[in-house]
């Protein structure tokens, strides 16, 4: 059964870092693995979607790498803003099209 | 392009009273979703539907929960009776098929059982 976990849970830091948010799965056997943001009360927006043959994607201060044989993900923001605070999820997709979510992580980003 | 739309948007209701939920997925999208998200955790699939079928219902609790999509376009999500454990956020999703592709979520239905 494929499980999803992002630490931490809970992340604070002030504007301009760089950050990194992790993300592991337990089984290799993915088709895709997709990132997203959601903002208090909000749907999910994606992010970066990255093909289970891709090593990265990247998107303005946004990265994602996948390492399928160790069962990881993670997302780099870099120089952190304000505007970035909100909950980001990470998602595997199986060979039969479902998503699972990890619980995702809270970031606020302090000015 | 809209996006998908779901309604309502918040819901409070009593336990044993029944509920349903709209969504109105992208136009073209072949596959929706109906998603659980309990505060603090990350969504959970009910059902999904490729046009108008089944692809996996394995998570949905069929003797109080139900889902169509007729016409394969708009769906909706039944509760019927309510249980407290059942306030949580509805979200529906869609993408063009089973792929690769994207998931597009709506804004959501926050449901409060009391």
């Amino acid at each position: 059964k494929q499980e999803v976990t992002q630490i931490p849970a809970a992340l604070s830091v002030p504007e301009g870092e760089n950050l990194v948010l992790n993300c592991s799965f337990t089984d290799s056997a993915i088709y895709n693995l997709q990132w997203f943001r959601q903002d208090p009360g909000k749907g999910l927006t994606s992010l970066l979607l990255i093909q289970s043959s891709q090593r990265e994607q990247t998107s303005g201060r946004l990265n994602a790498s996948l390492d399928k044989s160790s069962g990881r993900s993670t997302l780099y923001i870099a120089a952190s803003q304000p505007g970035d605070s909100a909950t980001y999820l990470c998602a595997v997709r199986l060979n039969t099209g479902k998503l699972i979510f990890g619980q995702g992580t809270t970031l606020q980003v302090k000015p | 392009e809209a996006g998908v739309a779901q309604s309502p948007r918040y819901k409070i209701i009593e336990k044993r009273q029944s509920v349903a939920f709209w969504c109105n997925p992208i136009s073209g999208h072949a596959t929706l979703y109906w998603y659980q998200q309990i505060l603090g955790q990350g969504p959970k699939l009910l059902i999904q539907f490729q046009n108008n079928g089944v692809v996996d219902d394995s998570q949905l609790p069929k003797d109080r929960f139900s889902a169509e999509r007729l016409k394969g376009v708009d769906s909706t999500l039944k509760i019927q009776p309510a249980k407290l454990e059942d306030s949580a956020v509805y979200l529906c999703a869609s993408s063009l098929g089973q792929g690769s592709e994207k998931l597009f979520f709506g804004s959501g239905t926050q449901l409060s059982v009391l």
